[in-house]
């Protein structure tokens, strides 16, 4: 079965630092892999998403950046965060179908910055 | 600007009722998902209606897509405490590979 991993649950940096956040999915080959954002009680951003490695489509410009060196990882980074950039960020992927198609979801990453 | 727009933002029913959520959105879609969220955690797929279908089905969960009127409807039948948490619909347009979620509906069960 599938299973995708997100690391770390939870992360306090203080603004001005770098940021790296890991997604990973075992069990499935070329999928779909996407980077959302979603801010205290509201709905998803779709900031990245990637359709094989070293493609990424960026949704919303920013001062984030994603990368996709494996099939099956998927990191968004940072050089420098802002306030802004509080959230929590989940990352999720779907079978290569040629189209949208299901989406799982990881558990999440809460990022608090100070 | 969001695809999805659920409606109402939040519903507090009484275990065993019925819950009826409402997603509108504003272009031609290739299929429609609905997804549960619980507090701080990831989302979870409930049920995916492609654009040429009208109704579906899974367990308590009934779905209905009325394409002319571009919205969607989520009916949660005799529902119970679990059932508490946020409800999002998300859209995909034909030949995309990305989503556009909606901002949600916060269910809230009362035992």
């Amino acid at each position: 079965s599938q299973t995708i991993h997100q690391w770390p649950a939870t992360l306090v940096q203080p603004v001005g630092s770098p940021l790296s956040l890991e997604c990973t999915v075992e069990g499935t080959s070329n999928p779909n892999l996407y980077w959302y954002r979603q801010a205290a009680g509201r709905g998803l951003q779709l900031l990245f998403y990637s359709v094989g490695i070293g493609q990424i489509s960026s949704e919303v410009p920013q001062n984030l950046s994603a990368s996709r060196p494996q099939d099956r990882q998927f990191i968004l980074s940072s050089k420098k965060l802002l306030l802004s950039d509080s959230g929590f960020y989940l990352c999720a992927w779907s079978a290569l179908s040629g189209r949208a198609d299901t989406q799982y979801f990881g558990p999440g990453t809460r990022l608090t910055v100070l | 600007s969001q695809q999805g727009e659920e409606d109402p933002q939040a519903l507090s029913i009484q275990e065993g009722e019925n819950a009826t959520m409402n997603c509108s959105y504003k272009t031609s879609i290739n299929n429609l998902q609905w997804y549960r969220q619980n507090s701080g955690r990831g989302l979870v797929h409930l049920i995916l209606i492609r654009s040429n279908e009208r109704e579906k089905h899974s367990g308590r969960l009934r779905v209905t897509l009325d394409t002319s009127k571009k919205s969607s409807s989520l009916l949660i039948t005799a529902s119970r405490a679990a059932d508490t948490a946020s409800y999002f619909c998300a859209t995909a347009s034909s030949g995309t590979y990305k989503y556009i979620f909606g901002t949600g509906t916060r269910l809230k069960v009362l035992a």
